[in-house]
């Protein structure tokens, strides 16, 4: 069965600090990835995906994130975060072929000035 | 262009009261989505329809959840009756068909019942 892990409920950073949030996912074949955000009161945001290709996607607001297949991995990474950065971060795992989407529980970031 | 529309935005109610959640998606998108998000949890697919057809429901609890979307475009979502636990934010989202993931997202409609 899919499943998605954020081993981190909540991450504070200073403004300007890099960041990386952790996510691990299992399933049996090559999945579809994906980070969203979610600001307070709003909706998810689509940050970026995978699908093939290149292991390091480029996404939205200066996010990038990096398939590793050995590690079972699509940790998000930031260089400087900014304090409007400040959001709840979910990873998901999508089927091929198929728009179903599992979510991890998500990892809460706070950015300290 | 306008995003997923979704209302009330809020809404309290007694245990055992009805409630409905209306959806709008965006234009041209036929599939259509219900997530239900706990507090402190991701998303997670209530139905999935595809125009009016709803082609993954296996997580809606049908004993009191029901969905509708007529003429492919609105959906509405009701809850009867409500319990305690129904506590939540209902998410919907859509897509373009076989847009593999790319879901847009409303702005979700945040249930308490008392």
């Amino acid at each position: 069965a899919q499943s998605v892990t954020q081993p981190d409920i909540h991450i504070t950073v200073s403004e300007g600090a890099s960041l990386e949030l952790r996510c691990n996912y299992s399933y049996g074949a090559t999945p579809y990835l994906f980070w969203y955000v979610q600001s307070p009161g709003q909706g998810l945001q689509l940050l970026l995906k995978y699908f093939s290709g290149d292991t390091l996607v480029q996404g939205i607001k200066g996010f990038e994130a990096e398939f590793k297949r050995s590690q079972s991995s699509f940790n998000l990474r930031k260089p400087s975060v900014h304090w409007s950065d400040a959001a709840e971060y979910f990873c998901a795992v999508g089927a091929r072929n198929t728009d179903k989407l599992i979510f991890g529980t998500g990892t809460r970031l706070q950015v300290f000035p | 262009e306008a995003g997923v529309v979704q209302s009330p935005r809020y809404k309290i109610i007694e245990k055992k009261q009805p409630v409905a959640f209306w959806c709008n998606p965006i234009s041209g998108h036929n599939t259509l989505y219900w997530y239900l998000q706990n507090l402190g949890q991701g998303p997670e697919l209530l139905i999935r329809y595809e125009n009016e057809e709803a082609v993954d429901d296996s997580q809606l609890p049908k004993d009191r959840f029901s969905a509708e979307r007529l003429k492919g475009v609105d959906s509405t979502l009701k809850i009867q009756p409500a319990e305690l636990g129904d506590s939540a934010v209902y998410l919907c989202a859509s897509s373009l068909n076989g847009a593999a993931g790319e879901l847009f997202f409303g702005e979700g409609s945040r249930l308490t019942v008392l």
